[in-house]
């Protein structure tokens, strides 16, 4: 039972334009939600993250927004780069009770020229 | 300050043999995760050891074992192995269990492949 789902293996999007990744979750009590990225041959490394009290969360380029009545929440990339060519895992925590983290199974980003 | 290491980087084995992986996290940090990554499941939490304390563990058999050395090493133990075994394993480190996850850093892995 994937409680955290990344419904889209793969995306292709235009360099310059916005990168929306999508992921769900079936868990309403998850409290804290994460991404991160993951480049070939290399361990993943934290992009951005949001607790379940807030409904957006803003670093540079990166947004993440949260809509807990739908269990749904998105990474948008704004403008989107080259070098954000990579696979992107959203994650969940349940921060009050084991701090166990579940991620989904990724969504690999293609930036195209 | 060097990051996460882990050892070997690829390793292939036959059905049934058992393997060790390594993993040494970033000075300073005690605490320890291990992942497994396959196409089909994406990312999954294996265990967390923290003070040579196995402090949280994921929902796989017993095959896969974990333990943590004085020095924060730790190692991750598959015995019996399966075709299904075959992924990349993920080693993280953070300064301490519990807390933010985004203090969590990845090591680059170990590709193993069993055949």
């Amino acid at each position: 039972d994937q409680q955290v789902k990344q419904n889209s293996p793969s995306l292709s999007v235009q360099e310059g334009r916005i990168s929306i990744l999508n992921c769900d979750y079936t868990n309403s009590m998850f409290d804290y939600f994460l991404w991160y990225k993951k480049y070939p041959a290399e361990g993943p490394t934290f992009l951005i993250s949001i607790s379940s009290i807030k409904d957006k969360n803003e670093d540079g380029r990166f947004t993440v927004f949260l809509n807990k009545s739908a269990k749904h929440l998105s990474l948008h990339i704004v403008p989107s780069q080259p070098g954000d060519s990579a696979v992107y895992f959203c994650a969940a925590v349940l921060r009050w009770l084991d701090d166990k983290i579940i991620f989904g199974k990724g969504t690999r980003l293609h930036i195209l020229p | 300050k060097a990051g996460v290491t882990q050892t070997p980087r690829y390793l292939i084995k036959t059905r049934g043999q058992q393997v060790t992986l390594s993993c040494s996290p970033i000075s300073g940090h005690r605490s320890v995760s291990w992942y497994q990554q396959t196409p089909g499941q994406g990312l999954q939490f294996l265990f967390e050891y923290f003070s040579e304390t196995q402090r949280n563990k994921g929902n796989f058999p017993g095959r896969f074992s974990g333990r943590q050395f004085s020095n924060s090493r730790s190692e991750m133990n598959v015995s019996t192995l399966e075709l299904g075994d075959s992924a990349l394993y993920l080693c993280a480190s953070r300064v301490t269990a519990g807390g933010i996850q985004e203090t969590q850093y990845f090591g680059p892995g170990t590709r193993l492949l069993v055949l």
